[in-house]
């Protein structure tokens, strides 16, 4: 199977809102409701913010949140902030066959 | 707390064998699920390998018959066995903790270099 589709990168003011779409097919995202997403700062581990399409893990801002239509996932990110600068990757449960499809990954540039 | 703590990354040469640890702490390896995903220099995530807590595994298609991912309850650390190393293998590999299907907990990675 392949990766997600995401777009390479994505840019917006602080302050502003800012929305990463991740395109799969009908046999993973279409299929399920169990898109996460993470972020990741150059040279750090990936960090969890959004699971089973809408959930925020504790501790994750409610800046940022998810949802689903069809077989696209979305990420949007309010109120930019600096610190949100970073890449960010969808991932979904593909069934017994491919457990995870990680998307290619997403540079947000917070301009 | 939880904490993941990856180890036993290096330059290994085409065609060698290495393995990666994982211990874990403020949680039990053995009632969760675990996974490897890995990360090449510059490029994306990559799920590689996962552990059910009932035991079962799995493995994606480009690391089959060749890596495989157990666990020591008694140390309460994971582990990835990577035989018939390819230089397309070199990459940051990290450990997770899945709830479900999703990751969430992320040690700090090891690198594997394979080159000659």
């Amino acid at each position: 199977q392949s990766a997600l589709t995401q777009p390479a990168s994505v840019s917006g003011s602080p302050g502003q809102s800012i929305t990463i779409s991740c395109t799969g097919t009908s046999t993973d995202v279409g299929s399920y409701n169990l898109v996460s997403w993470y972020q990741q700062h150059p040279g750090k581990a990936p960090k969890l913010m959004i699971y089973e399409v809408t959930k925020r893990p504790s501790g994750v801002s409610n800046r940022f949140s998810g949802s689903k239509s069809g077989n696209t996932a979305s990420l949007t990110i309010s109120g930019l902030q600096t610190e949100d600068e970073a890449d960010y990757y969808c991932c979904s449960y593909a069934g017994s066959s491919t457990f995870s499809l990680f998307g290619g990954g997403t540079k947000l540039t917070v301009l | 707390e939880v904490q993941l703590v990856e180890s036993g990354g290096g330059l290994i040469q085409p065609g060698g064998s290495l393995r990666l640890s994982c211990a874990a702490s403020g949680f039990t390896v053995s009632n969760n699920h675990m996974s490897w995903v890995r990360q090449a220099p510059g490029k994306g995530l990559e799920w590689v390998s996962v552990i059910y807590s009932g035991g079962s595994t799995d493995n994606a298609d480009s690391v089959k018959g060749r890596f495989t991912i157990s666990r020591d309850n008694s140390k309460n650390t994971l582990y990835l066995q990577m035989n018939s190393l390819r230089a397309e293998d070199a990459a940051v590999y990290y450990c997770a903790r899945l709830e479900y299907t999703s990751f969430f907990n992320w040690g700090q990675g090891t690198l594997v270099t394979v080159s000659s």
